[in-house]
């Protein structure tokens, strides 16, 4: 079975500046998808930014990208010019490839995001 | 609009009674799930139907029941035999890109049985 662990239950930033959220994932598969979801206080899931295992490219959104470490099981999102809009909830998940996985999510805890004006 | 709705948006039920919270899409997605949150944790998932008539058990799936007659529409009974049933409880649906399926949230129903 997978893990997700999301270390830093909460993180702060300024307005403008760079915050890094941590999650690490523990696997025997070789083939998986990583995802950011951010949960707003409107408790609506949102998909930020997803990566896929075999890609070395780290995938990028606008100003949201990750720092995906596969050897190290390793995958962080860092967000670039925080927003007010930013602040929220945000989780890791990990998702097999194909199979009879069937598409299951396996969530980290969380990691709440606060943003200061 | 394509999208995913779940109703009510607060149900309150009290202990010993079942309780159906609706899900329905349509967005034409065939895979649909079920998941609970509970305050300090993330997601877990609950039930999971990959296509019309047929779902697994997910990770928790004791005291819940689930049918899927219908591609749109993915009902979840919490029954009396769910010991914690006060939960935040999250639908999703999913379109298929190669070997991933990219899951897309409604906006969640929030039960408290008293």
């Amino acid at each position: 079975a997978q893990t997700v662990t999301q270390s830093q239950p909460e993180m702060s930033v300024q307005e403008a500046e760079t915050v890094t959220l941590s999650c690490t994932y523990d696997t025997s598969e070789s083939d998986y998808y990583l995802f950011w979801y951010k949960q707003p206080p409107s408790r609506q899931m949102i998909l930020v930014i997803r990566q896929e295992a075999y890609k070395q490219q780290n995938a990028t959104e606008n100003r949201f990208s990750v720092n995906f470490q596969k050897a190290a099981k390793s995958f962080s999102l860092k967000i670039s010019d925080s927003q007010l809009g930013d602040a929220a909830m945000y989780f890791c998940a990990f998702q097999n490839a194909g199979g009879t996985s069937y598409g299951k999510l396996t969530f980290g805890q969380g990691t709440i995001l606060t943003v200061h004006p | 609009d394509g999208g995913i709705t779940q109703s009510p948006k607060y149900l309150f039920r009290k202990e010993g009674q079942n309780v159906t919270l609706s899900c329905e899409q349509n967005l034409n997605h065939d895979a649909m799930y079920w998941y609970r949150q509970d305050p300090g944790q993330g997601l877990r998932l609950i039930y999971y139907s990959q296509i019309v008539n047929d779902f697994q058990k997910g990770d928790i799936a004791e005291g819940y029941s689930v049918s899927r007659e219908k591609k749109e529409s993915f009902p979840l009974t919490v029954t009396s035999a769910q010991k914690n049933p006060t939960a935040f409880y999250l639908c999703a649906s999913s379109i298929v890109y190669g070997t991933s399926y990219e899951q897309y949230f409604g906006p969640g129903t929030r039960l408290t049985v008293t």
